[in-house]
Order: structure tokens, then sequence, then C-alpha cells
């Protein structure tokens, strides 16, 4: 089993529609949780951090942890087409190197 | 420079030869990773620099693969004798160490290609 499990998709979605994104983990040491963002032909770009249990929001996303469930989940609000992208969720302990997600591929269609 | 910079972006090769892949972190970043990234399969932890500690060599999936950091900066990933199993995007990424749970900056990749 891996220790981030993120399921592959694609997720296709028309425009405007809110899109949720999702992770589960199985190591309880992880207490930092981010979201990536990646273009086609470029490298993962930070686009969320959340420290422990709880929201973040910024702009059209928000970010959620429930560590008890081991599970992080990613809202975008008003998809556009420019969302198209995957997304991976990669998590921390803080003092080790980041774990990785595979990506979830997201298609948002005009 | 302003960001992570990889070089070549793009290397096809035959079979059996080896290779380099340079890459050049955000100046004062002194932690430093490689990540391999194949079709499906997510980022893969290769190699993880930081400062002048002994690298952590974990990920490396075979004695073919080897990188050094020369004075705290460049990294070089060789992978010597590539099989077409190796093709894939090699990834590099800095971080200000102390500040590594809130993520790394990464590169653009090299994809490379072997045929």
């Amino acid at each position: 089993q891996k220790e981030v499990e993120q399921d592959p998709g694609p997720l296709s979605v028309p425009e405007g529609a809110i899109v949720s994104l999702n992770c589960t983990y199985s190591n309880s040491a992880f207490q930092y949780f981010m979201w990536y963002r990646q273009y086609s032909r470029k490298g993962p770009e930070l686009l969320m951090y959340t420290y422990s249990s709880g929201n973040k929001e910024d702009g059209r996303f928000t970010a959620q942890v429930d560590k008890s469930s081991k599970y992080i989940s990613l809202f975008i609000r008003d998809s556009q087409p420019s969302d198209s992208a995957t997304y991976l969720c990669a998590m921390s302990d803080g003092f080790q190197k980041l774990v990785f997600g595979t990506g979830t591929r997201l298609l948002v269609s005009p | 420079g302003a960001g992570v910079s990889q070089s070549p972006s793009n290397k096809v090769t035959e079979k059996g030869k080896d290779v380099e892949l340079r890459c050049d972190p955000i100046s004062g970043h002194t932690a430093l990773y490689w990540y391999r990234q194949s079709l499906g399969q997510g980022l893969e932890f290769l190699i993880y620099f930081q400062g002048n500690s002994a690298p952590d060599k974990s990920g490396l999936p075979s004695d073919r693969f080897s990188a050094e950091r020369t004075g705290g900066s460049v990294s070089t990933l060789t992978i010597q004798r590539t099989q077409q199993e190796d093709s894939a995007v090699y990834l590099c990424a800095s971080s200000l160490v102390k500040l590594l749970q809130v993520g790394y900056t990464f590169g653009s990749g090299t994809r490379l290609t072997v045929v």
C-alpha cells in the first residue's frame, strides 16, 4: 500500500462547477499538507499549504485536512478552463522529504 | 536565478548510453531534491542533498544512478547504461531547509527518452 493514495482521474467537469480533489494517507506523523498544480510539460507549483487539521481558503481554492480520518481535500469553486491541470497532494512530517500522491488530472470544459 | 533551472529540457538517448542531467537551484536554497515522474506513477523520490551533510540516496533505483552537488549549488544526476524503463521526466526542486514544511520550488524538468 502506498503511503499516499490519490485517484488519478481524469476528472471532467463543466466550467463553473465545484471540484473536489482528495487524498488519503497512512502515516500519522504527517503534519504539513500541500497541494501542487502541474500544467502539461511544466514542473509542479505550490498552490496551497496547510498545517495540521482545519481549513484554509485562498480565493477560489479551499484546502481541508482531517487528521483523524487521514484525509485531505482541495475544493475549487467556479472552476475555469485555466484550472485544467494535474493536481498533486504532498505531505511531510516537517523533517523528512515530501511524499506525493500520484496526481489527479482535471479537465474543465468551457 | 529567480527559479530552479534544469537542462536539457529534453534528451533522447540510445539504450546503453550514459546521460547527465543538470539542476541549478534557487540561490540560497540549501536543500536540493531529485524526483522522477513516470506516466501514472506520480513523483518518485530519488535523492536529497542538504548543505554539507551526506545525501539521502534511499530513492535511487539502482547503482546505475548517481548524483552529486558541487559547492552546495549545482547538481548533476547521472544515469549510466540507460534502459528504456529510465524514460521519464526528471524533476529537480530546492527549498530553504528551515521551511521544508512549506514545500519545494520545482524546475520544469528534463524529459528523458531512451530508444
